[in-house]
């Protein structure tokens, strides 16, 4: 079935640092890709989505582009903001249902 | 816009005890989702709903755990009896429809002694 692996964490960063969070999935055909944030006491938010081979998702300065050849969704962003700090997940959807990936722990350190 | 809303936001309980959690969907949005998120895993679909009808329950220990959503827009979950292992978030999320995006609540926490 579907599935989705991303980097473990917790990841700690210093304020302005690069970031990246590595997904990669187990799909048949075509699945759209996705990373949402949870933040402190709130439910999981969409971050970003891309819904074909080569496509880049992008929001807040966060980018992630769909890579079929290496069936990768792997979430950058070129600066952190101590705001930042969260829980990110993973997620395909295929046949109209998200499965995430376990989420990773970030915290950004002023 | 009001969001999806869910109550309690905690709760504890002792095994065997049963439970009930509320969601109200954003307004017009016809599909439902049920979540389970257990400490350090993503969410795991139990149960969506198209309207007022079951789209998929596949994963929802039936034993144990209903979900209904009478009129097609608020939705309680129910455990019945409660074990240890189902301590976690329980999730709802809503979208216009199938395929749409989801719109997730905060959840709430259960806790299992």
């Amino acid at each position: 079935g579907d599935s989705v692996t991303q980097m473990e964490g917790p990841v700690t960063l210093s304020e302005e640092a690069f970031l990246t969070i590595n997904c990669t999935y187990t799909a048949t055909g075509y699945p759209s890709l996705f990373w949402y944030v949870q933040y402190p006491g709130e439910g999981l938010q969409l971050l970003l989505k891309a819904t074909k081979a080569d496509d880049k998702g992008s929001n807040k300065g966060f980018e992630a582009t769909y890579r079929k050849e290496t069936t990768s969704f792997h979430l950058e962003k070129g600066s952190v903001q101590v705001s930042d700090s969260a829980v990110y997940f993973c997620a395909l959807s295929h046949f109209r249902q998200l499965t995430f990936g376990s989420g990773t722990q970030l915290t950004v350190l002023p | 816009e009001a969001g999806v809303a869910q109550s309690p936001r905690y709760k504890i309980i002792e095994k065997r005890q049963s439970v009930a959690f509320w969601c109200n969907p954003i307004s017009g949005h016809a599909t439902l989702y049920w979540y389970q998120q257990i400490l350090g895993q993503g969410p795991k679909l139990l149960i969506q709903f198209q309207n007022n009808g079951v789209v998929d329950d596949s994963q929802l220990p039936k034993d144990r755990f209903s979900a209904e959503r009478l009129k097609g827009v608020d939705s309680t979950l129910k455990i019945q009896p409660a074990k240890l292992e189902d301590s976690a978030v329980y999730l709802c999320a809503s979208s216009l429809g199938g395929g749409h995006e989801q719109y997730f609540g905060p959840g709430t926490r259960l806790t299992v002694t």
